[in-house]
């Protein structure tokens, strides 16, 4: 069955530093993986998703993340943290096979919330 | 302007009564999606549906209901039989549920705030 871990419910960082979220997957078929950002009271955002064409991804608001399959990992950065990067980020795996109907559900991870210190 | 719409964004229930949340798309999505969020718990699967007029259980349907009557409007009923209702929900959509032409993901609603008094 395929799952994700998301290491820390909560993550510090200062401004201008470097943002790393983690996540790890479990998958018994090549996954589709994604990371959503959610701000207070509204719905999640897509910032960026991995489909197997490249491993490094690049998604909006200067996140990017890489796909590490010897590492079971899909961990989400940037470079520069800015006060409004401040929100609740989730990592989210197909749940099954692309080769399956329903392919588009997700498993979606706990969360981690960024908060940012000026 | 497409996208989805959820309705109301707080809604106020009393112990006992079914309630009724309200989730729209205009993106002529074939698929819909309800979630539940809860604090430290993330987004867990209520429903979906891959088409008009079907609808599957996710992994926490116990005392929720939902209609697919309308390729754009997915309703979810809570009813009393939910044990703890208070929660934030969110309804999601994306293109197509054939798994060949998955090249898309789930598009997300700005969500409703329900509380059980």
């Amino acid at each position: 069955a395929q799952s994700v871990t998301q290491l820390g419910s909560h993550v510090s960082v200062s401004e201008g530093a470097l943002v790393l979220l983690r996540c790890n997957y479990s998958s018994s078929v090549p996954p589709y993986l994604f990371w959503y950002v959610q701000y207070p009271n509204q719905g999640l955002q897509l910032l960026l998703k991995y489909t197997s064409a490249a491993t490094l991804v690049k998604g909006i608001n200067g996140f990017e993340a890489e796909f590490k399959k010897s590492e079971t990992s899909f961990h989400l950065t940037k470079p520069s943290a800015h006060m409004s990067d401040a929100a609740e980020y989730f990592c989210a795996v197909t749940r099954y096979s692309t080769h399956q109907t329903g392919a588009n559900n997700l498993f979606f991870g706990t969360g981690t919330r960024l908060t940012v210190i000026p | 302007d497409g996208g989805i719409t959820q309705s109301p964004k707080y809604l106020f229930r009393k112990e006992g009564q079914n309630v009724t949340l309200s989730c729209e798309q205009n993106l002529n999505h074939d698929a819909m999606y309800w979630y539940r969020q809860d604090p430290g718990q993330g987004l867990r699967l209520i429903y979906y549906s891959q088409i008009v007029n079907d609808f599957q259980k996710g992994d926490i349907a116990e005392g929720y209901s939902v209609s697919r009557e309308k390729k754009e409007s997915f309703p979810l009923t809570v009813t009393s039989a939910q044990k703890n209702p208070t929660a934030f929900y969110l309804c999601a959509s994306s293109i197509s549920w054939l798994a060949l032409t998955f090249t898309d993901t789930q598009y997300f609603g700005p969500g409703t705030r329900l509380t059980v008094l």
